[in-house]
């Protein structure tokens, strides 16, 4: 069965902090993997993908990484802002034949910034 | 990027009542969206996906005649709960796919529904 797990559940930094967060997954065949940031009420927008080739991919303050030998990805986020408050949701794509996919969705993490 | 545009973002109805939720995509052709169902610090659950001129393909689990998708042209998808009830009361989010083959998946920005 296709899972993806996220890592922590929930996370409380201070603004101008860094953090990490993890995911793991275990989804075949694999395709790729995209991090989301879901605002409370909202739905969710995109903010990297990533093959099984890539290892590392930048989108601003956020750093995606992608060890596909082991099936785990983390979010880096550095400098964080008030902004940055809200859940963050890994979704692992898997090929099902075709040109179709399924996609597997984390829970998320929901990041909480405070002053 | 692609604009997916859901609405209403909210909505309040009776016990009994149905209610309609439009899914547009704004500036492009969608063959295929989906729909989704969140509840509270619960990840994203697929409940269907809507194909332009065919039958929604239902996930297992969810009810087809409570769950009405109709997906008439390339732009618009609308999910109709039928006959609500407290239950019911979710996050609804739809997707659209922009090219066929493609992983990339637009999301709208969610429809609150509570039941009362």
């Amino acid at each position: 069965k296709n899972q993806v797990e996220q890592s922590p559940q929930s996370l409380i930094i201070l603004e101008g902090k860094n953090c990490t967060l993890q995911c793991n997954y275990t989804v075949s065949p694999f395709s790729n993997l995209r991090w989301y940031k879901q605002d409370t009420g909202r739905g969710p927008v995109s903010l990297t993908i990533m093959t099984f080739s890539e290892n590392t991919k930048s989108n601003g303050r956020y750093t995606a990484t992608l060890d596909a030998d082991t099936k785990q990805s983390s979010l880096h986020i550095t400098a964080s802002q008030l902004s940055d408050s809200a859940s963050y949701i890994c979704v692992v794509s898997a090929t099902s034949g075709g040109s179709n996919y399924k996609l597997t969705f984390g829970k998320g993490t929901l990041l909480t910034v405070n002053p | 990027g692609a604009v997916v545009s859901q609405h209403p973002s909210w909505v309040i109805c009776k016990s009994g009542t149905s209610v309609k939720i439009e899914c547009r995509s704004l500036d492009f052709q969608a063959t295929t969206m989906f729909w989704y169902r969140q509840f509270p610090k619960q990840s994203l659950m697929l409940m269907a996906t809507s194909n332009e001129g065919s039958k929604a393909t239902y996930e297992q689990g969810v009810e087809k005649d409570k769950f009405l998708i109709n997906h008439a042209s390339l732009t618009l998808s609308t999910l109709t709960v039928t006959s609500a009830h407290p239950e019911d009361s979710s996050f609804y989010i739809c997707s659209a796919r922009l090219v066929a083959g493609s992983t990339e998946a637009f999301f709208g920005q969610g429809t609150r529904l509570t039941v009362v």
